[in-house]
């Protein structure tokens, strides 16, 4: 089974802190995911990377940044923590090659910005 | 552009009834389709998906998809409905490497 491990379940942040949310994955999926999860918005991508080293800006990637160094593991960073972005963070993870397009995804990280 | 419209952010039935979430999509290109569940304090696990193998999709506990070209859309359905069910559920379609998720459809399951 493909596990994406999420480093954090809960995370209470201050304002103007700079925060790292890390995300693990055991498969060697080629792309990885950060999404934010909002009520009545659904997933909304921040960003994904096709694969080491290489990123891409998603829908919503202001106040963010990630970094891949590794084929496993994706970080996402919040520069300088605000108030809206209290959310709920997920990652995922997709095989590329001979692949059906599917998400593997994380048990999510809850972040509270005080 | 690839999008998705899920019908009804809150959906409640009773144990044993046909539970029935609705998923209409646009896409300009053969879409790929999803439904992921989300239960409380969890990631999202895949139901079931299409490829365009065949137009009605088995997924797990269960549940199934029909896949209709004419009314674009791709219905889940269960037959009846167990207390287990009750959580998040998401249609999704790929635009590849990303998908374009639904804003959810929360269903409750009442004894």
């Amino acid at each position: 089974d493909v596990k994406v491990t999420q480093s954090s379940r809960y995370l209470v942040k201050r304002t103007g802190e700079k925060v790292f949310l890390e995300c693990v994955q055991d498969m060697d999926h080629e792309n990885m995911f950060w999404y934010r999860q909002d009520p009545g918005l659904g997933l909304r991508l921040i960003y994904f990377s096709y694969d080491v080293k290489m990123k891409e800006k998603g829908d919503i990637p202001e106040g963010y940044s990630v970094s891949r160094e590794k084929k496993e593991r994706f970080s996402l960073i919040l520069e300088s923590a605000s108030t809206n972005q209290t959310s709920m963070y997920l990652c995922a993870s997709r095989r590329v090659i001979g692949g059906e397009n599917i998400q593997y995804f994380g048990a999510g990280t809850r972040l509270s910005v005080l | 552009a690839q999008s998705v419209t899920q019908l009804g952010s809150h959906v409640s039935v009773s144990e044993g009834a046909l539970v029935l979430l609705r998923c209409n999509y646009s896409s300009s290109v053969p879409p790929y389709l999803f439904w992921y569940v989300q239960y409380p304090n969890q990631g999202l696990q895949l139901l079931l998906k299409y490829t365009s193998a065949a137009t009605l999709v088995k997924g797990i506990n269960g549940f199934e998809a029909e896949f209709k070209k004419s009314e674009t859309s791709f219905h889940l359905t269960k037959p009846s409905a167990h207390m287990s069910d009750a959580a998040e559920y998401f249609c999704a379609v790929s635009f590849s490497p990303k998908l374009i998720f639904g804003t959810g459809t929360r269903l409750q399951v009442f004894p």
